[in-house]
This record gives C-alpha cells, structure tokens and sequence, in this order.
C-alpha cells in the first residue's frame, strides 16, 4: 500500500469555484503535514504547513483528519493562477532524517 | 527573501560520466536534502544531511552517489558513474529545525545520454 495517496485528477473547474483535494496517509505514526504547489517542471513550493486545529491562508484552508488519516485543502474562489499540481507531503516519526514522503500530486485546472 | 539556489539548472552529460549537482541552501537554515522526479513521477527522497552527516537516505541513494558540503554555503550531491535511468530533476531543500518546512531550489534538469 502507497504511504500517501492523492486523487490525480485533474480537477477541471471554473474561475470563481471552491474546489477541495484530499489526501491519504497509511501510516499513524505520520508527524507533519505539508501542502506544496507545483508548476511544470518547476520545484514544489511550500503553500502552506497543515496543524491539527486546521489552518487558513487567505482563499486556502487545510484540515487534518487523524482519525481517518488524511489532510485536506479547499480553495476558495479560484484563479486561473491556480492552475497547478498540488502536492501533499507527509514526515513519519520513524525516519530520523525528516524526510518527505510525497503524493503523487492532483491536478487543478481552473479555466474562465 | 532568501531562496535556495541550484546550478546548474541542466545538465547533459553521457553514460559512466560523472555529475556534480550544487545547491546553496538558505543561509541560516542547519537541515539539508536531496529529491529528485522522474518525468511524470512523483518527488522522492534521496538523503538528508545535518551537521556535516547524512541523516537518512533512501534505497535510490546508493553507493553511486555522495554529498558533501565543501564549505559553509554549498551543498553537493555527486553521482559517480549516471546511468540511464538517473535522467530527472534533482531538487536540493533547506529547513531551519528538524521537523520545519523545507524549502525547495528550482532544480537541475539531468540528462543522460
């Protein structure tokens, strides 16, 4: 079983729509949750870290769902700009270098 | 606002040859990684390197590849012989702490031919 799982999509909505992704983790011994952006064939930009009260960053919010090990994030009122791959990014308590498991990303097109 | 920074941003070079891919990570950050992505794949880790020592690596990281940091500011990842298969955008990542985000360089695009 994938440790982190995502929808590949894409997701095709209009400019204005709220559009959601999830993403699932195997592991319950997962320590950080992170939502980054990717354009083609760019480097994944951190959008935001998610917390277990949940968090919000202009149009974006992330929840975290521990009981049934997933992250979430809702985009408000979207943009043509975010057009992107959105990526989810997990570390496991397990690994002692802190590395990041990676989905493998849903797509979001958001058309006029 | 301070960035991580990669050179060169592609690289081509033939089989059995080897790459040195830099990154300069953000100046007052401790943690250090590499990542790479096959076209079309997914972002996966290679190693993490904190206080001069690799802290984790993955089974992508053989003995084919290295890191280093030469000196205050750079940090290299040398593959000794490229393969085919080692073809990808390699991204090198700082955080500050452990367990903070990680922040990515824009990559260097291999190519092995």
């Amino acid at each position: 079983r994938k440790e982190v799982e995502q929808d590949p999509g894409p997701f095709n909505v209009p400019e204005g729509a709220t559009v959601a992704f999830n993403c699932t983790y195997s592991n319950s011994a997962s320590q950080s949750f992170f939502w980054y952006r990717q354009d083609c064939r760019k480097e994944p930009k951190l959008l935001m870290s998610v917390y277990s009260s949940g968090n919000e960053d202009g149009r974006f919010t992330a929840q975290l769902n521990r009981a049934s090990q997933y992250i979430s994030l809702l985009i408000r009122d979207s943009k043509l700009s975010d057009s992107a791959t959105y990526l989810c990014a997990v570390t496991f308590a397990y690994n002692a270098g802190n590395m990041l498991t990676f989905g493998g990303g849903t797509r979001l097109m958001v058309k006029p | 606002e301070p960035e991580v920074t990669q050179t060169p941003s592609h690289q081509v070079t033939q089989m059995g040859q080897e790459v040195i891919l830099r990154c300069v990570p953000i100046s007052n950050h401790l943690y250090f990684y590499w990542y790479r992505q096959i076209l079309g794949q997914k972002v996966e880790f290679l190693v993490s390197f904190y206080n001069n020592e690799i802290s984790e690596k993955s089974e992508i990281f053989d003995d084919q590849f290295s890191v280093e940091r030469p000196d205050g500011s750079n940090f290299t990842l040398k593959i000794r012989s490229t393969k085919l298969e080692d073809s990808a955008m390699y991204f090198c990542a700082s955080s500050a702490g452990r367990n903070d985000e990680q922040f990515f360089g824009p990559g260097t695009r291999l190519t092995v031919l």
